[in-house]
């Protein structure tokens, strides 16, 4: 149980692209989801956390604008990273959990590795 | 605020053999504490956790970790591991009423045959 599924895993675009990433809860229903972007042999750095049906909250650093983040469901929250430029690309990784207090362990998809060329 | 200190950035462990990669935490509220494990190009998945009760806890594939409040710890041990067992390890910790983990720098564990 407790699956997430992130989509696509691997996207490679052009410069100035925006590019859609996806994040499921496929059997659980999802009542926050957490954006996290990883650098190469780095630790995970948390970008925003998103509840369903309100706007997401960003960390300290990261620009709401150029990171757009959608929780339309309880089961579907999206990623859009706008303009993307070379400095961008990285791994990108979603987490669901479906329940709030911190004592619930949140669920990761697979990542989504983003090229930008 | 609390934070989460991986020490060892990589463990090198011969097939078969134990291991214990250690985790330290700091936080001036009750937590809860993660480990998980990371495979090349994948997302992370849950070994254990702890919440509350007994402080020694078993996860998957054969790993368990001890949560010693006094030192602040939370290490994770395996009495012998397998090449499977090659990933990146993290630690990770969150706290009652906020759902966001903090994590550590991560463990790279290699197995040599």
């Amino acid at each position: 149980g407790a699956v997430v599924s992130q989509h696509p895993s691997w996207v490679i675009c052009k410069s100035g692209t925006s590019v859609k990433i996806e994040c499921r809860s496929l059997d659980f229903q999802a009542t926050t989801m957490f954006w996290y972007r990883q650098f190469p042999k780095q630790s995970l750095m948390l970008m925003a956390t998103s509840n369903e049906g309100s706007k997401a909250t960003y960390e300290q650093g990261v620009e709401k604008d150029k990171f757009l983040i959608n929780h339309a469901s309880l089961t579907l929250s999206t990623l859009t990273v706008t303009s993307a430029h070379p400095e961008d690309s990285s791994f990108y990784i979603c987490s669901a959990t479906p329940g709030a207090g911190g004592n619930q362990p949140q669920h990761f998809g697979d990542g989504t590795r983003l090229s930008i060329l | 605020a609390q934070s989460v200190t991986q020490l060892d950035s990589q463990v090198p462990v011969f097939e078969e053999a134990p291991v214990e990669l250690r985790c330290n935490y700091s936080s001036s509220v009750s937590v809860y504490l993660f480990w998980y494990v990371q495979y090349p190009n994948q997302g992370l998945q849950l070994l254990l956790k702890y919440l509350s009760g007994s402080t020694l806890v078993k996860g998957i594939n054969g790993f368990e970790a001890e949560f010693n409040k006094s030192q602040t710890s939370f290490h994770l041990r395996k009495p012998s591991v397998h090449i499977s067992d090659t990933a990146e390890y993290f630690c990770a910790v969150s706290s009652r009423g906020n759902e966001k983990l903090t994590f550590g720098t991560g463990t790279r564990l290699t197995i040599i045959p």
